[in-house]
């Protein structure tokens, strides 16, 4: 079935870099754009941007650029996030999500990847 | 960028009853372009209707959206128990892509 399975949990120290993976199955990779959303404790849903999966083409939101890459490896059909410089605010669960160009909105979604930024 | 606003922030409703939550948008939304989402605790988002009224997948017909231009709006018409949870409105139709701050729907 389509599913998509994101790494584990992770505690790491300020200034750190973390990398979270994306596996996708069930579906054609690159027939869908890959969009990464984080939603820190408590709080509500916040859009940090896509990766075109066919062409590798990137948008960032505002306030995720810089410190914020995403990419891809599309012989294992993955995408990854990596933060560098890991401050505590970035302390939040972050999501994968499949782009549905026909329904214009996310149907598939990862279960969550929650990174704690602690010293 | 397109604000979306919704309310109220919680709404405290028992099972059967009916739910209605607004979504109100800063400037103009095509109606393609507006979804609804349904989040429980410990859980990834799920695609309750896309494109402002059509249902996703596997979606029951308790669910159901209308509106358009600034103004759309999430029907629940019988509340089960498991339908207590967060409710998310996001368009798509300017970027950024951006969610409103949701709606919880909460026993009464």
């Amino acid at each position: 079935q389509v599913q998509l399975v994101q790494s584990g949990s992770e505690l790491k120290k300020p200034g750190a870099s973390v990398k979270v993976s994306c596996k996708a199955s069930g579906y054609t990779f690159s027939s869908y754009s890959m969009n990464w959303v984080r939603q820190a404790p408590g709080q509500g849903l916040e859009w940090m941007g896509w990766i075109n999966t066919n062409t590798g083409n990137l948008e960032y939101a505002q306030g995720f650029t810089g410190r914020f890459v995403f990419s891809l490896d599309t012989s294992v059909t993955t995408a990854y996030l990596q933060i560098s410089t890991l401050k505590a605010e970035d302390t939040a669960v972050y999501y994968c999500a499949r782009y549905s160009s026909s329904w214009y909105a996310f149907d598939m979604w990862g279960q969550g990847t929650m990174v704690t930024v602690s010293s | 960028e397109i604000v979306l606003t919704q309310s109220p922030g919680t709404l405290s409703l028992s099972p059967g009853e009916r739910a209605t939550l607004s979504c109100r948008a800063s400037q103009s939304v095509s109606s393609s372009y507006l979804a609804w989402y349904q989040q429980k605790p410990g859980q990834a988002p799920r695609l309750l209707i896309y494109s402002a009224s059509s249902r996703a997948t596997g979606i029951p017909d308790r669910f159901s959206g209308s509106g358009s231009g600034t103004d759309f709006t999430l029907t629940i018409s019988r509340l089960e128990p498991e339908d207590f949870a967060v409710y998310y409105c996001q368009q798509y139709g300017t970027s950024p892509l951006t969610f409103g701050p949701g709606t919880k729907v909460d026993i009464k």
